[in-house]
Formats: structure tokens, C-alpha cells, sequence
């Protein structure tokens, strides 16, 4: 079955630091990946994604994940959280012969000062 | 850019009432239409997949006769919940997929409707 998992359904980490939000897919097929961001009460606001070629993708607010095949994960990273990096993010992941969008559990994002 | 718009971002209705809730793509013509719904603090939930001009596609236990989804041009597609009860109250979100974003499986997202049922 077709699947994406988040590890780590909250992570805390202080204003500067690095954030690590980790997503893990399922699939038989090549997997077109998302990264998503909700603030409160809002959509959902795309980052990044990987559809074919570089593997590195850089998004907006300086995030960036790398597709890893043979670890099947698509972790995002952004070198120095600030405060208003603070929301939940979503992992999504699409597949060529369905073109749904399935979600992963999402993780909360908490920015210490 | 794409953008999709989504009203009413709120809804408190009584039980046993209708709502209707419009998604649409405001600069693009969006060939599928998807609507999702959110609990609080869990992710998004596919209930349905709608192309235009066809009936939606529901995802396994999403009652079709209670969220009755209509995709009837490019760009608007809308949902609407009959005899509204309080346990359908929730965070809706439809996503928009077409134009020139969808060779790079582009989605757009609305900003979403909160509905209450009381």
C-alpha cells in the first residue's frame, strides 16, 4: 500500500537551531513528494516538492529536503528556525496513477526563544 | 500564481440543516478538485476526488448521500453537508489541481471552512 509517515508528531527546538522534520514514504511507484505548512485555522501553504530531477529541493523560508530512494524519506530541514517557523507541517505524497494527495500525521513545530 | 478561494472560511449552522461550502480557482482551470477534512489536530482526510463534469469519486466511508459534492465548471466546485449534525462539525479544506501547475503535480489549497454544527 501507498503511504507516508511522519516520525516525531511534535518537535521543539530553539530559535537558531536546526530543524529536522522527518517523512517516510511507501510506494511501488516513483513518488511525487510535498512538503506542506498550516498555520492556525488556515490552508495549507506548499514549501517544496519533488516531482523529478535534483534530488535536493530548496523552498520558500529557506526549507529544503532531499529525496533519498534507497532510504525512501524525504526529510525537510531548514538550517536556523525562527518564531514564526512555528505551525504544523505536513509530508504529502502523490503517485502517477492515482494523483491523490496523501497526507502523512503531520508534525507540530514548536520555536523556543 | 494559482489561487483558489474558499468561502465561507466559517460556518455555525443548526442540526439538521444544509451547508454549502465553494471552492473556486480563481486563475486557472482546475481539471480535479479534491475535499478534505481535518479534526483538530490530526491531518487531512481525503473524502472525495471530483473531475469536471463527472461525479466524485469518495474515498471508503465517506457517506456520498450526507456530503454531496458537485464539480459542475473548471473552476468551482462545491460541497455541501445535508442534515448538518454536530459530529460533522470540522475543518474543510478543498484542493484544486489543473493549468499549467499540473505538469509538476501542482495543488493549490483553499484556506479552508470551519463548520459548526449546534
Amino acid at each position: 500500500a501507498q503511504s507516508v509517515t511522519q516520525l516525531g508528531s511534535h518537535v521543539s527546538v530553539s530559535e537558531g537551531a536546526l530543524v529536522l522534520l522527518r517523512c517516510n514514504y511507501s510506494s511501488s511507484v516513483p513518488p511525487y513528494l510535498f512538503w506542506y505548512v498550516q498555520y492556525p485555522n488556515q490552508g495549507l501553504q506548499l514549501l517544496l516538492k519533488y516531482t523529478t530531477g535534483a534530488t535536493l529541493v530548496k523552498g520558500i523560508n529557506g526549507f529544503e529536503a532531499e529525496f533519498k530512494k534507497s532510504e525512501t524519506s524525504f526529510h525537510l530541514t531548514k538550517p536556523s528556525a525562527h518564531m514564526s517557523d512555528a505551525a504544523e507541517y505536513f509530508c504529502a505524497v502523490t503517485f502517477s496513477n492515482t494523483g491523490k494527495l496523501i497526507f502523512g500525521q503531520g508534525t507540530t513545530l514548536q520555536v523556543k526563544p | 500564481g494559482a489561487v483558489v478561494s474558499q468561502h465561507p472560511s466559517r460556518v455555525i449552522c443548526k442540526s439538521g440543516t444544509s451547508v454549502k461550502i465553494e471552492c473556486r480557482s480563481l486563475d486557472f482551470q482546475a481539471t480535479t478538485m479534491f475535499w478534505y477534512r481535518q479534526f483538530p489536530k490530526q491531518s487531512l482526510m481525503l473524502m472525495a476526488t471530483s473531475n469536471e463534469g463527472s461525479k466524485a469519486t469518495y474515498e471508503q466511508g465517506v457517506e456520498k448521500d450526507k456530503f454531496l459534492i458537485n464539480h459542475a465548471s473548471l473552476t468551482l466546485s462545491t460541497l455541501t453537508v445535508t442534515s448538518a449534525h454536530p459530529e460533522d462539525s470540522s475543518f474543510y479544506i478543498c484542493s484544486a489541481r489543473g493549468g499549467p501547475l499540473s505538469v509538476n503535480y501542482g495543488y493549490t489549497f483553499g484556506s479552508g471552512t470551519r463548520l459548526t454544527v449546534v
